[in-house]
């Protein structure tokens, strides 16, 4: 299962896109990105999902490229509401399980 | 998609004692998993519920610290035996797709043992 990496937290500010970046240069070949975000004292919640290229829904962007050893989760004109941590995993094990990384704590200042 | 239902939200439990954790879900899944999730922490899984049969639990988990029943294909419970501090922390019931892919959490429970 590959290994994620991202920074472990960011700053922005109100009206910015922020982009945050992870590694996964271990990526198998049938391996899906997802990223799920995590506000305190509730479950992970899915935000996107992509296997390459670019994959855009009404939250966010992702961008893989071709190499898809990285991803980089775009989120356009962030509010304070998208303080939260995101985190960025890859694949499933054969059981289904995943790996949860230390995910990326973005704080949105006013 | 799934609904998950978890509960009690949130408790405060006395030391030496057990809670138990009810998790439903609105449809039939057949991968249920548990996890805790420390103050400021990522998630570390506990078991894997599995419907029939005995969880399988990760290292560092045991069943009789963590027994877990999964009577059904909508239903899990996990608890929590003869608690101390140290198990104050939140607990996540996650379920997953295979045809999705993708990974669904209940709200969590946050415990707190004095």
């Amino acid at each position: 299962l590959a290994k994620t990496t991202q920074p472990i937290s960011m700053d922005s500010y109100e009206g910015q896109e922020v982009n945050i970046t992870c590694s996964h240069n271990n990526i198998a070949t049938n391996d899906y990105i997802t990223w799920y975000q995590q506000f305190p004292s509730q479950g992970p919640r899915f935000i996107i999902q992509g296997y390459k290229t670019k994959v855009t829904n009404e939250v966010a962007s992702l961008f893989i490229p071709a190499d898809r050893k990285s991803s980089t989760l775009s989120l356009p004109r962030v509010s304070l509401s998208d303080t939260a941590v995101y985190y960025c995993l890859v694949g499933l094990d054969s059981n289904y399980q995943l790996i949860w990384g230390a995910g990326t704590k973005l704080i949105i200042k006013p | 998609s799934a609904v998950i239902s978890q509960k009690p939200s949130r408790d405060i439990c006395q030391r030496g004692t057990s809670l138990t954790i009810q998790c439903q879900v609105d449809s039939q899944v057949t991968m249920m998993f548990w996890y805790r999730q420390q103050p400021g922490q990522s998630l570390t899984l506990i078991a894997t519920a599995n419907q029939g049969s005995e969880a399988t639990y990760e290292s560092g988990f045991v069943i009789d610290k963590f027994p877990i029943s999964r009577p059904n294909l909508t239903f899990s419970t996990l608890t929590v035996s003869n608690m101390s501090p140290e198990d104050s922390s939140i607990y996540l019931c996650s379920v997953v797709s295979p045809r999705d892919t993708e990974a669904f959490f209940g709200q969590g429970t946050r415990l707190t043992v004095v």
